[in-house]
């Protein structure tokens, strides 16, 4: 299982670029990439997901080096509704098992 | 709606009570994972079930079990309920995990 690293907590200013990065040192090579958002008492929602190189969808984007060994996660002109934790983690093609969320990075977005 | 039901959205017990959490999976889900998340801690893996069958365990106590059903909706069991066993418990479904998990918006347990 990969084991990821992410700052505990961020603090960002509205309308600003965040960027939050995750280390994965002994990602598996089936392994894909994905980001969690999770707002105070509701489940986690799935944000985005990648493989290698860049992801972009209508929320995110993610950026992968060729090593795979981290991940950054581009929130673009960030709002006050998206002060939340986000996780990243990995899984594999065909589901992990004992996939295991880390403690996550609380983003503050301040006024 | 994420499209995954849990039931009930909150629960308030007495210790030493038995509990049974419910999740439907989103239509199509074959896979249901349970979570738990005490106040201001991570997501705690604690089994997954694939089409009816137990494909692994977390760090699951033994006064908890849980089981998937022909119709794929799951449920999650908790005796001997103790104070420390409030948390909020989710449940997620997949297709595949590659293309994410879809989480329920959980079940607050209460233990007076």
């Amino acid at each position: 299982l990969a084991k990821t690293t992410q700052p505990i907590s961020m603090d960002s200013y509205e309308g600003q670029e965040v960027n939050i990065t995750c280390s994965h040192n002994n990602i598996a090579t089936n392994d894909y990439i994905t980001w969690y958002q999770q707002f105070p008492s509701q489940g986690p929602r799935f944000i985005i997901q990648g493989y290698k190189t860049k992801v972009t969808n209508e929320v995110a984007s993610l950026f992968i080096p060729a090593d795979r060994k981290s991940s950054t996660l581009s929130l673009p002109r960030v709002s006050l509704s998206d002060t939340a934790v986000y996780y990243c983690l990995g899984s594999s093609n065909f589901g992990n098992e004992k996939l295991t969320f880390g403690t996550g990075t609380r983003l503050t977005i301040i006024p | 709606d994420s499209g995954v039901t849990q039931t009930p959205k909150h629960l308030i017990t007495a210790t030493g009570q038995r509990v049974t959490l419910r999740c439907s999976p989103r239509s199509g889900d074959l896979s249901v994972y349970w979570y738990q998340q005490s106040l201001d801690q991570g997501l705690q893996f604690l089994i997954h079930y694939y089409n009816g069958e137990e494909r692994a365990k977390g760090n699951i106590l033994e006064r908890f079990s849980a089981q998937q059903f022909p119709d794929l909706h799951s449920e999650l069991n908790l005796s001997s309920l103790e104070l420390g066993d409030s948390a909020l418990y989710f449940c997620a479904s997949s297709v595949e995990g590659r293309y994410g998990y879809t989480f329920g918006s959980g079940t607050r347990l209460t233990v007076v």
